[in-house]
């Protein structure tokens, strides 16, 4: 089985400064692993993913996540938060099977922005 | 491609009453998964289906929970009898075999009063 954990279910962050998004997962298997963002009343969108080779994965908007598997780790930082960055981030966890590779979230963690 | 297309985006109906929501994958996208999105539970996969056949569906909530994925290009999630507890954001997500990354609809947010 697989599960998602995401440290701080909101955080603050001011503008220009660095945001960092935890996020811990369990797996049977090497997972596949994912970032996703939901601007408000939106679907969710693909920030970056993980699924083998380097370790460190850059993304959309900036941001980039460092997948260790020692710490079964997977967060998400970007050195400066700019205003548009404030919305929900979702971390997720996939096994790969022949068919399907289902996704198991985490809770999800709101970002504010102060200016 | 217009993406993932559910709908309607917004319903509104009462306790008791049936309510279908539809999905429209992306074309050649051959896995559909629903979820649906509370502020008590996050999101939590109902059911996921691959070249139109339900691989897991046990988090379907209860029998008034049911799916349908007819062709390649459509789905329905269906609730009856719909009760105030139903209310969420469901959504539809999409992918190929080939690829990792699913892409998600816009929702719809379901109210039941």
């Amino acid at each position: 089985a697989q599960s998602v954990t995401q440290l701080g279910s909101h955080v603050s962050v001011s503008e220009g400064a660095l945001v960092l998004l935890r996020c811990n997962y369990s797996s049977s298997v090497p997972p596949y692993l994912f970032w996703y963002v939901q601007y408000p009343n939106q679907g969710l969108q693909l920030l970056l993913k993980y699924t083998t080779g380097a370790t460190l994965v850059k993304g959309i908007n900036g941001f980039e996540a460092e997948f260790k598997k020692s710490e079964t780790s997977f967060h998400l930082t970007k050195p400066s938060a700019h205003m548009s960055d404030a919305a929900e981030y979702f971390c997720a966890v996939s096994e790969e099977r022949a068919a399907g590779n289902k996704l198991t979230f985490g809770g999800g963690t709101r970002v504010l922005v102060k200016p | 491609d217009a993406g993932v297309i559910q709908s309607p985006r917004h319903e509104v109906t009462e306790m008791g009453q049936e309510v279908t929501l539809r999905c429209k994958p992306i074309s050649g996208h051959n896995s559909l998964f629903w979820y649906r999105q509370t502020m008590m539970r996050g999101l939590e996969l109902l059911i996921y289906f691959n070249n139109n056949v339900p691989i897991d569906d046990s988090g379907m909530p209860e029998d008034r929970f049911s799916a349908k994925m007819p062709n390649a290009s459509f789905s329905t999630l269906k609730i009856q009898p719909s009760e105030p507890r139903d209310s969420a954001v469901y959504f539809c997500a999409t992918k190929s075999d080939g690829n990792t990354e699913a892409f998600f609809g816009q929702g719809t947010r379901l109210t039941v009063v």
